[in-house]
């Protein structure tokens, strides 16, 4: 069974661009999690779609959004860029159908450098 | 404020000892412990987890210990090996996918 797989692994934009990072899950997962990896922060939670809906957000301000089309593929996207957006971006998937003990299975990322 | 704590960034341990990486929580409502391992520029990838009605979870040389009243989480290696040698993160989680990770610990193991 393919894994988790993320486009583009890597990513260079200067500041007020905005971008788009792409998420497919593992067969057969309905959910799909994104998370920002910095090393001032750790692993923050940005946001969950379940079936095209966001189920759970993070605290993290309206420029970054993201959706979920019909075959779970995901995509987040992040406008007017800022220099402290410059991270590793991970993507999760889970069948996402039980109560908490889903265990979520993550993509190698995207890294991306604001200039 | 930072509701999980691994308050140990590093820990270097010999091969063929155990590993012991500790993970301290402050919400009670947390339901699903879980660990991932990671490598540099790769994904966290997922070891072992264990939920709030037990406090043993063993899988091999991994043993995932849960003490609730002392909101402590331990992961257990033994024996130690090189290929042990990562980023451990805990990830805490309450009935949704949202998960809660801590600060993360980077055990090297030392032939």
């Amino acid at each position: 069974k393919a894994g988790v797989t993320q486009t583009p692994r890597y990513l260079i934009k200067t500041r007020g661009q905005q971008v788009t990072l792409s998420c497919s899950p593992i067969s057969g997962h309905r959910s799909v999690s994104w998370y920002q990896q910095t090393p001032g922060q750790g692993l923050q939670f940005l946001f969950e779609y379940f079936s095209e809906t966001q189920r759970n957000k993070g605290n993290f301000p309206g420029r970054f959004s993201g959706r979920q089309f019909s075959n779970s593929r995901s995509e987040m996207n992040v406008s007017t860029l800022e220099l402290g957006d410059s991270a590793l971006y991970l993507c999760a998937s889970s069948p996402g159908t039980g109560t908490g003990g889903n265990e979520q299975f993550f993509g190698p990322g995207t890294r991306l450098t604001v200039l | 404020d930072q509701q999980v704590k691994q308050n140990s960034p590093s820990l270097s341990v010999q091969e063929g000892r155990i590993s012991i990486l500790n993970c301290d929580y402050t919400n009670s409502m947390f339901d699903y412990f879980l660990w991932y391992k990671k490598y540099p520029a790769e994904g966290p990838t997922f070891l072992i987890s264990i939920s709030s009605i037990k406090d043993k979870n063993e899988d091999g040389r991994f043993t995932v210990f849960l003490n609730k009243s002392a909101k402590h989480l331990s992961l257990h290696i033994v024996p130690s090996q090189p290929g042990d040698s990562a980023v451990y993160f805990c990830a805490l989680t309450f009935g949704n996918e949202k998960l809660t990770f801590g600060t993360g610990t980077r055990l090297t193991i030392i032939p």
